[in-house]
């Protein structure tokens, strides 16, 4: 049972490139998230899913988009790179959505875009 | 929507002693309000949670408190050590999806 796997751990991008980190889940949880951790500050939303097929805007999700077509994986994709997007990324899990259940996080993936 | 305010940002002790982090919330509506720990380099993990029926609620060492009324919550760690070196996060949240975490306290414990 590894729990929630992500990468790659570590990348550099050029400005307008694209790429994706994958993530991926093996607790059969319906809630996928992807978070932003930017120096110094808390965690902001991305996007997240509810369960296979259907994604959600968060907080923060202008440059990213995501797809669920698995209740194991979700991708995060980075269209045009810009260097704001420069920041760690977690991808999380959990059971159910309500209140209370516990939230899952991966290693993260650091990425610098230049 | 929801808005975490946490305080200290950094916070110096020594071993042994108590450290306290506070966080305060926008949303009355808010119900659930768990604390993750951080190493550096590493994922955040869930420490403690609190639910918004509860006053208080301890784990050994630690302990969270909630006053609904004035909308803030905090987190205790007695005796502590080194290894509680890390950075803490608040979150509140009424589901998963709305949760709004604080922006961080860093501990650091000197032996």
């Amino acid at each position: 049972n590894a729990g929630v796997t992500q990468t790659p751990k570590f990348r550099i991008l050029k400005i307008g490139q694209s790429m994706t980190l994958q993530c991926a889940q093996d607790m059969n949880h319906n809630y996928m998230y992807w978070y932003r951790q930017d120096p110094g500050m808390g965690l902001k939303l991305i996007y997240y899913s509810v369960g296979a097929g259907i994604t959600d805007q968060g907080e923060v999700p202008n440059g990213y988009n995501v797809s669920r077509s698995t209740t194991e994986d979700f991708p995060l994709r980075l269209e045009l790179a810009a260097p704001s997007q420069t920041s760690v990324y977690f991808c999380a899990s959990s059971y159910k959505g309500g209140s209370g259940n516990t939230i899952y996080f991966g290693e993260g993936s650091w990425l610098t875009v230049v | 929507g929801e808005n975490v305010e946490q305080h200290p940002s950094t916070l110096s002790v020594q071993e042994g002693d108590s450290a306290v982090i506070k966080c305060t919330y926008s949303d009355s509506a808010s119900n659930y309000f768990p604390w993750y720990k951080q190493e550096l380099g590493k994922r955040p993990q869930l420490i403690i949670d609190i639910r918004s029926n509860v006053g208080e609620k301890k784990d050994q060492r630690i302990a969270v408190t909630l006053n609904k009324t004035a909308k803030h919550f905090s987190l205790h760690i007695t005796e502590t050590q080194p290894e509680d070196s890390a950075v803490y996060f608040c979150a509140a949240s009424r589901g998963n999806n709305d949760m709004r975490f604080g922006a961080g306290t860093r501990l650091t414990v000197k032996p």
